[in-house]
């Protein structure tokens, strides 16, 4: 069974760019979520994607979108990037019939 | 708002002692209650509860949820250094399909 997978692991980005952030889904999984985790803090929800479309959003703003592919992988997009963004963004994926959410590794971003 | 409080913030602990992580919660729709260990960067899951009064067990960390209090315990026993990371308590809500977390438990167990 293959685990959560994300790319790239490290990020460097300027204020104003824009970022694509990919996640494959453990086998199985059909759902996946998009969180933000500032350094010290939880991870926070921004966004989670259900059969191709979006399932429910967190308090972020609309420069950040995602995708979701049929074979179930996904992508975060982040445009005019700000220097708050810098943080560890962590996808999970989970089966809708379960509550469980299985994370991969995270992509470290850093705006400067 | 949904809110997830965790305490303490930080626990240093020496290998051997038992130690017990509080996770208070205040949140609409609640469906089920999980335990996240954070040591680098993808958090692993320990226990999902969704019922009160039943503990969940693996091997010396175990949890229960307390519904009508809106609270839950993560217990260690016998702890080892290989246990020092973040615990992370977050609720599932089943308005729009999120994890609330809060801001975690950074345990230290040393020698």
């Amino acid at each position: 069974e293959t685990g959560v997978t994300q790319s790239p692991t490290h990020l460097i980005k300027t204020r104003g760019q824009q970022v694509t952030l990919r996640c494959s889904s453990q086998s199985g999984h059909n759902t996946v979520s998009w969180y933000q985790q500032a350094l010290g803090q939880g991870p926070q929800f921004i966004f989670q994607y259900y059969r191709e479309e979006e399932n429910g959003r967190g308090n972020f703003p609309p420069r950040f979108s995602g995708l979701q592919f049929p074979n179930y992988s996904s992508e975060l997009n982040v445009n005019a990037l700000e220097l708050d963004d810098s943080a560890l963004y962590l996808c999970a994926s989970s089966s809708n019939t379960r509550y469980e959410q299985y994370f991969g590794p995270g992509t470290r971003l850093t705006v400067t | 708002e949904d809110k997830v409080v965790q305490s303490p913030l930080s626990l240093v602990v020496h290998e051997g002692d038992t130690v017990t992580l509080n996770c208070s919660y205040e949140v609409t729709n609640f469906r089920s209650l999980l335990w996240y260990k954070q040591e680098k960067k993808a958090p692993t899951f320990l226990f999902m509860l969704t019922s009160s009064g039943i503990e969940k067990k693996s091997g010396r960390l175990s949890s229960i949820l307390d519904k009508k209090e809106l609270f839950s315990i993560l217990n260690i026993t016998a702890t080892q250094t290989g246990d020092s990371a973040v615990y992370l308590c977050a609720v599932y809500t089943g308005t729009a399909s999120k994890l609330t977390f809060g801001t975690g438990t950074r345990l230290q167990v040393t020698l």
